[in-house]
């Protein structure tokens, strides 16, 4: 079974900050996906990945494959980014605990 | 409405009794998703489908039985809720499956409550 590690698990920042977010998995998998879930608890898709990385306004993902890792990073963060992230692993759907991110105005 | 929908959002039962939760999706992707997100946990698979009539069990899918007999519905029953059971349910849907699948939609959560 796939254990994937989320870090931190909580984090405050403030507004401005470049904020990074880091998944680790244990058993290789072809590709990686980021979710954000809303303080409402709403659940969207963000970022699918199978190497490299991807850009997404000011998020962005990036991932190592052989060394079964992935970051999510956000630029000039705002409060409105504030929000539990989660990454899960292509491999029959493994979730981790996810990263409760708040942003202070 | 286009979308995924989950019905009822908010349930209060009592341990033993029969309850199921709806899933509705209008977009016709072939697979679909329950879950359910406990503090702790996180998100964990029950169930999915990839068509109709088409189930698989996920990581934890002991006391609930799934359903598909149209593509667009995906009920999750509970046939005797105990305490356990408590947590926040969510359904998705995606066109393709796991380790295919590029996105996966997701409906709004049911909070259940098993007294």
């Amino acid at each position: 079974k796939n254990e994937v590690e989320q870090s931190p698990q909580n984090l405050t920042a403030q507004e401005g900050e470049f904020i990074t977010i880091n998944c680790s998995y244990s058993v290789g998998i072809s590709a990686l996906h980021w979710l954000q879930q809303h303080p409402g608890g709403g659940i969207v898709s963000l970022f699918m990945l199978s190497s490299g990385k991807k850009k997404h306004g000011r998020l962005i993902a990036t991932i190592n494959i052989q060394e079964k890792h992935s970051s999510l990073h956000i630029t000039a963060s705002h409060p409105r980014d504030s929000a539990v992230y989660i990454c899960a692993a292509d491999d029959g759907l493994t979730f981790g605990k996810g990263t409760h991110l708040i942003i202070q105005p | 409405d286009a979308g995924i929908t989950q019905s009822p959002r908010y349930k209060i039962t009592e341990t033993g009794r029969q309850v199921t939760l709806m899933c509705h999706q209008t977009w016709s992707h072939s697979y679909m998703f329950w879950y359910r997100q406990d503090l702790g946990h996180g998100l964990r698979l029950i169930y999915y489908s990839a068509a109709a009539d088409i189930t698989d069990k996920g990581e934890v899918p002991d006391g609930y039985v799934v359903s598909r007999s149209k593509t667009e519905n995906f009920p999750l029953t509970l046939e005797s809720a105990t305490r356990s059971q408590t947590s926040v349910y969510f359904c998705a849907s995606s066109p393709t499956g796991p380790r295919t699948y590029i996105e996966q939609f997701f409906g709004p959560g049911t909070r259940l409550t098993v007294l």
